[in-house]
């Protein structure tokens, strides 16, 4: 059975702060990791896809990073904005299209 | 691009009623769409797949007569909820799958279903 966790489950900063969560996944049979960020009353926004081991992928002020070997990916925020406050998913997929999703990480950031 | 739209966005039902939701994909086709629910403080979890011009395939442990599933077009699926109760209350989210790649879903912005 895939377990999906994510930490923290949330989170405040001050705004200029940088911050970073995690998305722990099971390494085995893996095949993609997607990062979402949900702001309320709308749909979740697509940030990444990585897929392979050590990818590095950057949107602006984010970032991620994937280490398959050990299941993990970190999504990191440069200079964080009140425009961030959101929540972040990650969805693992293990060979199927199946997504198989985290709690989320509840960001705010104060103004 | 790849925009989903879900309809209604918030409903209110007496218990035994029938609940239609409607997910379209506006600006792509859709063969494979994907319902998903959510209960508080919990993931998202996969329901049902979609699959336009046959019948979904239900994860275990979902009804698939109280949860029934058209997928007519290649742009929309509709999620009936029958005889709707209490428990059913949650929050519902669909999505439709963009074919080729890493297959990447696209959300639709989900439907809160309340039933007293």
């Amino acid at each position: 059975i895939l377990n999906v966790e994510q930490s923290p489950q949330s989170l405040h900063v001050q705004e200029g702060d940088s911050t970073n969560f995690t998305c722990s996944f099971p390494s085995s049979n893996f095949y993609a990791l997607h990062w979402y960020r949900w702001e309320t009353a709308k749909s979740p926004e697509a940030l990444f896809v990585m897929t392979l081991n050590g990818d590095e992928k950057k949107k602006g002020r984010i970032s991620a990073t994937l280490n398959t070997k050990e299941g993990y990916s970190y999504l990191y925020i440069k200079g964080s904005q009140p425009e961030d406050s959101a929540t972040y998913l990650c969805a693992s997929t293990s060979g199927t299209y199946k997504y198989i999703f985290g709690t989320g990480t509840r960001l705010k950031v104060l103004a | 691009g790849a925009v989903v739209s879900q309809h209604p966005s918030r409903v209110i039902c007496k218990s035994g009623t029938s609940v239609k939701i409607e997910c379209r994909s506006l600006d792509f086709q859709a063969t494979t769409m994907f319902w998903y629910r959510q209960f508080p403080k919990q993931s998202l979890m996969l329901m049902a797949t979609s699959n336009e011009g046959s019948k979904a395939t239900y994860e275990q442990g979902v009804e698939k007569d109280k949860f029934l599933i058209n997928h007519a077009s290649l742009t929309l699926s509709t999620l009936t909820v029958t005889s709707a109760h209490p428990e059913d209350s949650s929050f519902y989210i669909c999505s439709a799958r963009l074919a080729g790649g890493v297959n990447e879903q696209f959300f639709g912005p989900g439907t809160r279903l309340t039933v007293l």
